[in-house]
């Protein structure tokens, strides 16, 4: 099976660094996905890591490491467009079947 | 542009009713997915097919099947509904390289 835990609530300032963090036990795993979903609205990709390290993608960067069950996304320069709920999933096969945390709601303030 | 569409988009019915939810996939892609989501969690497998004539059980199916006759299509049916089954409802496609998931802007299923 798959266990995913994620802060429930987190709460930072425009403008500075948050890091959010995701711990994952799992039988298989073929790679870690972070997805951003809006109120009301659909998930939409962020990030896919599935190998050990840091990938950056503009002010967003996720990391991985396989070995502690562990990964977390690191939102710099925060914007108030970035209150969001940020939702952890692991890929258990290669076929892309997914398991999610229940998700971090990040609330950002002026 | 590709896209991934669901209806309807709203819907409240009676305990008891059959409801199907539509999911229709332009990507071209061979995996779809139906996830229902609740106040408060992540997302939650419902069903899943890796193809035409494939279907597969996810975490949470019972009281829920699909079917899927060709690529762009799988709907969602509930046999008799709960109100257990109340909730929102994504649909959502993958392809072969990383595996990301496309989703659908959600059907909200209120069943009285």
């Amino acid at each position: 099976g798959q266990n995913i835990d994620q802060p429930t609530e987190m709460t930072a300032t425009e403008g500075a660094i948050v890091q959010i963090n995701c711990t994952y036990q799992t039988s298989g795993f073929n790679g870690l996905f972070w997805y951003q979903q809006h109120a009301g609205e659909a998930p939409t990709f962020l990030s896919y890591n599935v190998l050990d390290g840091l990938e950056e993608k503009g002010r967003f960067s996720s990391f991985l490491s396989r070995s502690k069950g562990y990964s977390y996304l690191l939102l710099k320069e925060l914007q108030m467009k970035d209150s969001a709920s940020y939702l952890c999933a692991v890929k258990g096969t290669n076929a892309g079947k997914s398991t999610f945390g229940d998700g971090t709601t990040l609330t950002v303030k002026p | 542009d590709a896209e991934i569409t669901q209806s309807p988009r709203h819907k409240i019915t009676e305990t008891g009713r059959q409801v199907t939810l539509a999911c229709h996939q332009t990507w071209n892609h061979n995996n779809m997915f139906w996830y229902r989501q609740d106040l408060g969690h992540g997302l939650r497998l419902i069903h899943y097919s890796y193809g035409v004539q494939d279907t597969n059980k996810g975490e949470v199916s019972d009281g829920y099947s699909v079917s899927r006759s060709n690529t762009e299509d799988l709907p969602l049916t509930l046999e008799s509904a709960a109100s257990s089954q109340t909730s929102v409802y994504f649909c959502a496609s993958s392809g072969y390289t990383t595996g990301e998931l496309f989703f659908g802007e959600g059907s909200r299923l209120t069943v009285l």
